[in-house]
Order: C-alpha cells, then sequence, then structure tokens
C-alpha cells in the first residue's frame, strides 16, 4: 500500500547528541517537506524538497539540515539536540501536479 | 493579516447538530482549497479538497467555497463526539513556487455528547 512512513514514533535524547528523523514514502511523490508542530499550536514549515537533490529551508528557522538523495526518502537531521528542539516534526509529501499533503504518522521528540 | 486565517475556537456543538467551520484567505489567485483533520497528539488527515465555487458533498462532510468574497467553509451534518479534533483550512498558494499549501492555524471542534 502507497504510504509515508516516519521513524522513530517516539525519541527521547540527552542535549548535544546527535539525531536523525527519517521519512519515506512510496507514492512516487516528487515534492516532500517537514514540519513543526508544537500541541495545540499551528503548522510550522521548516524544510521542503521539490526533487532529489532540491532541498530549501522553509518558514521557521530551524537549526535542522535535510538531504534528498533519493526521490523516496527525506530525512532530518539535528547535529546537536537541545531543550529547544522538543516538539513533534511532521513529514508531508505530495504529487507534482499538486494537490492536497498526504501527512505521515510523526515524530515526537524530547530533549533532555 | 495571515494568509488564511481560521477561528482558533473552540467551537462547541451537542452531538446531532451541525457544525459550521469557516476560513478566510488573502491571495485572489487561489486555485485548491482543502480541509485536514487532526485529532490530538496525531498527524493531519485530509478530508475534503475543493477546488470550484459552489458546494461538495462527501457523506457528513460539506466543503462550500466562494472565490469572490474568498471564503471557503466546512460543514459537519449529525456530529458525532468522534468528530472532536482540530480542523485545518489549507490553500494553494500560486504565489510560491512549486504551488505550495498555506495552513490556518486550525478550529478545534468539540461534540458534547
Amino acid at each position: 500500500e502507497a504510504d509515508i512512513y516516519q521513524t522513530p514514533r517516539y525519541l527521547v535524547i540527552g542535549t548535544g547528541k546527535k539525531i536523525t528523523l527519517e521519512c519515506s514514502q512510496t507514492m512516487g511523490h516528487d515534492k516532500m517537506y517537514w514540519y513543526q508542530q508544537d500541541p495545540g499550536m499551528e503548522l510550522h514549515l521548516i524544510h521542503y524538497s521539490y526533487g532529489v537533490n532540491s532541498t530549501e529551508k522553509g518558514d521557521l528557522s530551524s537549526e535542522s539540515t535535510v538531504s534528498r538523495i533519493r526521490t523516496e526518502h527525506f530525512p532530518l537531521t539535528l547535529e546537536s539536540a537541545r531543550p529547544s528542539h522538543t516538539s513533534q516534526y511532521l513529514c508531508a509529501s505530495s504529487s507534482r501536479t499538486g494537490g492536497g499533503y498526504t501527512f505521515g504518522s510523526g515524530t515526537r521528540l524530547t530533549v533532555v | 493579516q495571515k494568509e488564511v486565517e481560521q477561528n482558533s475556537g473552540p467551537l462547541s456543538v451537542p452531538e446531532g447538530a451541525i457544525a459550521s467551520l469557516n476560513c478566510t484567505y488573502s491571495d485572489r489567485v487561489s486555485q485548491s482549497f482543502f480541509w485536514y483533520r487532526q485529532y490530538s497528539g496525531k498527524s493531519p488527515e485530509l478530508i475534503m479538497s475543493i477546488y470550484s465555487n459552489g458546494d461538495k458533498e462527501d457523506g457528513r462532510f460539506t466543503a462550500q467555497l466562494n472565490k469572490a468574497s474568498q471564503y471557503v467553509s466546512l460543514l459537519i451534518r449529525d456530529s458525532q463526539p468522534s468528530d472532536s479534533a482540530t480542523y485545518l483550512c489549507a490553500v494553494n498558494n500560486l504565489n510560491n513556487a512549486g504551488n505550495m499549501l498555506t495552513f490556518g492555524g486550525g478550529t478545534r471542534l468539540m461534540v458534547k455528547p
């Protein structure tokens, strides 16, 4: 079944650790996105990609980085996690022709 | 002014009533409009899309679009407690490269038994 997958679902790590949040989709979508969302708050776009080797920063300043080496894979990396990075991270994708986004289940990150 | 505006709520309706959720947008050239449902702690789920003026019905959900007034709404008939969630309005923004969606802040709906 075509879908979008995020791992891990939950992550608790110590300050200063390097982490990578994984996102993969099997829908053949060209466009992929990372959002950050705190509980009860709105979505904030932090990174997006229109295809392989294309990455852009979003509206919200973020200390994370992304890569897009394969169409289906769009990982997000934090080189040195801080408590201020505690949040839910949502990955989404959409087709080249537009239309709505499909979201993954999200990763809830807690930095202690 | 935000590009996509929604009343944050909470909007409280009794079970069985019609819930009416509203969204206004600022970009006149927007062409695609979406409603997402997000349960607490979960990710957004696409429930309706609408592209032309008028009404679009899908089960208990009806999306209404008025491009002249830059207004899109979602009606939920026979509201159920399971409809309690945050509803996000999203608008295709042609001013952004790649036709990205701009999301509103969401309206929290509470359906009381």
